[in-house]
């Protein structure tokens, strides 16, 4: 069974960039899903930062696609989230999660535990 | 962006109480239609997907139906494990939206 595992600072500061890692273990990066980011700032809701494939096309939440960048590495089974000139309203619970589809539907499972970054000076 | 609206937003009930949550979509998406269950601390996990499909695992006491812009999650019979946040989510397009979120809680 596929597990995903994220990793990154626990506290950026303003203006910085959050840079976080999902490390995929059980299971090819190269499979046939979309590896995704969704955030959760605190006692909020969820919010879809974005998504990858394998072969490098993404998919970006238009209220943050000027300041993020998916990536992935293959070599590594990994990919990556980076968010450019963050404020507080970017602190939040980051989670990476599978979007698994099928038959033109999807869904995300499963999710990683979820990493929380904090944005202060 | 499609606009996805639960209700009620909080919920108080009792073991063994059927309990049903309505999510509400803003424009048509078929049965693109997701619900999670989140525990305090946790991931959210899957409970059912494509609005009626029950994932591998969760218990058949959970259901959903619906179709369009209408949608409920249903259980039928609460365990004390069952008390959670629910969240419902579309697939019918991107960004991918969820709704804010319907929390259950113990009477």
């Amino acid at each position: 069974q596929v597990q995903l595992q994220e990793s990154g600072p626990g506290l950026v500061k303003p203006s910085g960039t959050l840079s976080l890692t999902c490390a995929v273990s059980g299971g090819s990066i190269s499979s046939s899903n979309w590896w995704s980011w969704i955030r959760q700032p605190p006692g909020k809701g969820l919010e879809w930062i974005g998504e990858i494939y394998h072969s490098g096309s993404t998919n970006y939440n238009p209220s943050l696609k000027s300041r993020v960048t998916i990536s992935v590495d293959k070599s590594k089974n990994q990919f990556s989230l980076k968010l450019s000139s963050v404020t507080a309203a970017d602190t939040a619970v980051y989670y990476c999660a599978i979007h698994l589809t099928s038959s033109s539907t999807s869904w995300f499972d499963p999710w990683g535990q979820g990493t929380l970054v904090t944005v202060s000076s | 962006d499609i606009q996805m609206t639960q209700s009620p937003s909080s919920l108080s009930a009792s073991v063994g109480d059927r309990v049903t949550i309505t999510c509400r979509a803003s424009q048509s998406i078929s049965s693109y239609l997701n619900w999670y269950q989140q525990k305090p601390g946790k991931a959210p996990k899957l409970l059912i997907y494509a609005a009626s499909s029950l994932q591998s695992g969760v218990p058949s006491r959970f259901s959903g139906s619906g179709s369009g812009t209408d949608f409920t999650l249903t259980i039928s019979s609460l365990q004390p494990e069952d008390f959670a946040t629910y969240y419902c989510q579309q697939s019918y397009s991107t960004p991918r939206t969820f709704g804010q979120g319907t929390r259950l809680e113990i009477k």
